[in-house]
């Protein structure tokens, strides 16, 4: 079973909606806690990083949550708009096996529509 | 902020060649890359863990001959794939973790076709 689920595993969203995706991680003892995009065909990008301390952090129209007691996070899209499209990832730090690994989801498939 | 630059984007080969993927850290320096594959719709799979100037620690079920790693300086690793086939064809992804602060950066990626 993957350490990082993430749900919904796609979704279809009018731009200039919001949306929030959703994060549940089982990684324990935890470090920290990131939302990358990752845009078709490249490389993830960094939104926002969350240590176990952080609850809230905004990255201009993207706002993650987390809470550490449940393990889940969420990352919230405002006013959502074409170049919002992209798959959004989950990466959760912390000491597996030992090192200091990086557990992925599956990733948010988002489509904006006009 | 930090960059990671792969080189290159794309390419296509004929299958039985080699082809190496460069993963350069622009503006700090790496003791330790990895090296991700990632199929169509799914997450990152770590494939190897590279450690400058020692060898690199490769993932249960990857071929260490078949995918070499090198990680000459602090600000380049190198993955080549050797003698290409088909079932190779995949996105490669490499990433640097900096220190000061801790922040893990991607590169690119680069799509790999075997012909």
């Amino acid at each position: 079973k993957n350490q990082v689920e993430q749900s919904p595993q796609s979704l279809i969203i009018l731009e200039g909606k919001n949306c929030t995706l959703q994060c549940n991680y089982t990684v324990s003892p935890f470090s920290n806690l990131r939302w990358y995009k990752q845009d078709t065909g490249r490389g993830p990008v960094s939104l926002t990083i969350m240590t176990f301390s952080e609850n809230t952090k905004s990255n201009g129209r993207y706002t993650a949550t987390l809470d550490a007691d449940t393990k889940q996070s969420s990352l919230h899209i405002t006013a959502s708009q074409l170049s919002d499209s992209a798959s959004y990832i989950c990466v959760v730090s912390g000491p597996l096996r030992g090192n200091n690994r990086l557990a992925f989801g599956k990733g948010n498939q988002v489509v904006v529509i006009p | 902020g930090a960059v990671v630059s792969q080189h290159p984007s794309w390419v296509i080969c004929k299958s039985g060649t080699s082809v190496k993927i460069e993963c350069r850290s622009l503006d700090f320096q790496a003791t330790t890359m990895f090296w991700y594959r990632q199929f169509p719709k799914q997450s990152l799979m770590l494939m190897a863990t590279s450690n400058e100037g020692s060898k690199a620690t490769y993932e249960q079920g990857v071929e260490k001959d078949k995918f070499l790693i090198n990680h000459a300086s602090l600000t380049l690793s190198t993955l080549t794939v050797t003698s290409a086939h088909p079932e190779d064809s995949s996105f490669y992804i490499c990433s640097a973790r900096d220190l000061n602060p801790l922040e893990t950066f991607f590169g690119q990626g680069t799509r790999l076709t075997v012909v």
